[in-house]
């Protein structure tokens, strides 16, 4: 029943390394996002695809590459991972962009930490 | 360039207070605002949203008022219970770029 997935819920790892975190949301949704939420709890826009191709891509360092294989799923890989990428990752999803009644739905968050 | 500010940043009421935590954003060309709950350690939940051409919403002991003249949303909580504890964000959609802003949160604490 669960809405919108995220894998995995922790993720430690070391600087340098590359890592990836899954998404998916079973709602039938035509939209999906990225948010990074940092150590102070503010939560900031990365990327948005919109039936499967990029609609928003904040600037964020090219080490971050969203990929969707389909509208239910959107990864992130992350190369040679730094210190200041420590943070939680929310994945998020609507029915349809543009629409003043577009509610998004979140995923439980990915807590990385980069040791 | 769209900012979102929440006031305060941290509330601690008794049980059963009345309580309003506001909003306020500096563009008022909004597609919608949306209320949302966050527990620690957990994702968003959506609370309410109010569409732009909308004024308020209510779902049970919450209500959400929009003046986008003014640049302002407010949450309101009746009865304000334990279970209540959590941060409360506020997010603004803008029309065109298809972001979403959200504020810094408030910390609501409601003692038993």
């Amino acid at each position: 029943d669960t809405a919108v997935s995220q894998t995995p819920k922790y993720l430690v790892t070391q600087m340098g390394n590359d890592k990836s975190i899954k998404c998916e949301q079973n709602l039938g949704h035509d939209t999906m996002y990225w948010y990074k939420q940092d150590s102070k709890k503010f939560l900031k826009i990365m990327f948005s695809y919109n039936n499967k191709e990029l609609i928003i891509n904040e600037t964020v360092p090219n080490r971050f590459s969203p990929k969707s294989p389909d509208k239910a799923h959107l990864n992130l890989h992350i190369n040679s991972l730094e210190l200041g990428d420590s943070a939680v990752y929310f994945c998020a999803s609507s029915h349809r962009e543009g629409s003043t009644a577009d509610t998004q739905y979140f995923g439980p968050g990915t807590r990385l930490t980069v040791l | 360039k769209q900012e979102v500010t929440q006031i305060p940043a941290a509330l601690s009421v008794p049980e059963g207070e009345n309580l309003v935590l506001n909003c306020s954003f500096t563009d008022s060309a909004i597609y919608n605002l949306q209320w949302f709950r966050q527990d620690p350690g957990k994702g968003l939940t959506s609370l309410l949203l109010i569409q732009s051409s909308q004024r308020e919403q209510t779902s049970g002991r919450l209500n959400a008022s929009l003046d986008k003249s003014s640049g302002r949303s407010t949450l309101y909580i009746a009865a304000s219970q334990p279970g209540d504890s959590a941060t409360y964000l506020c997010a603004v959609r803008r029309p065109g770029g298809f972001k979403t802003i959200f504020g810094a949160g408030t910390r609501l604490f409601v003692k038993a």
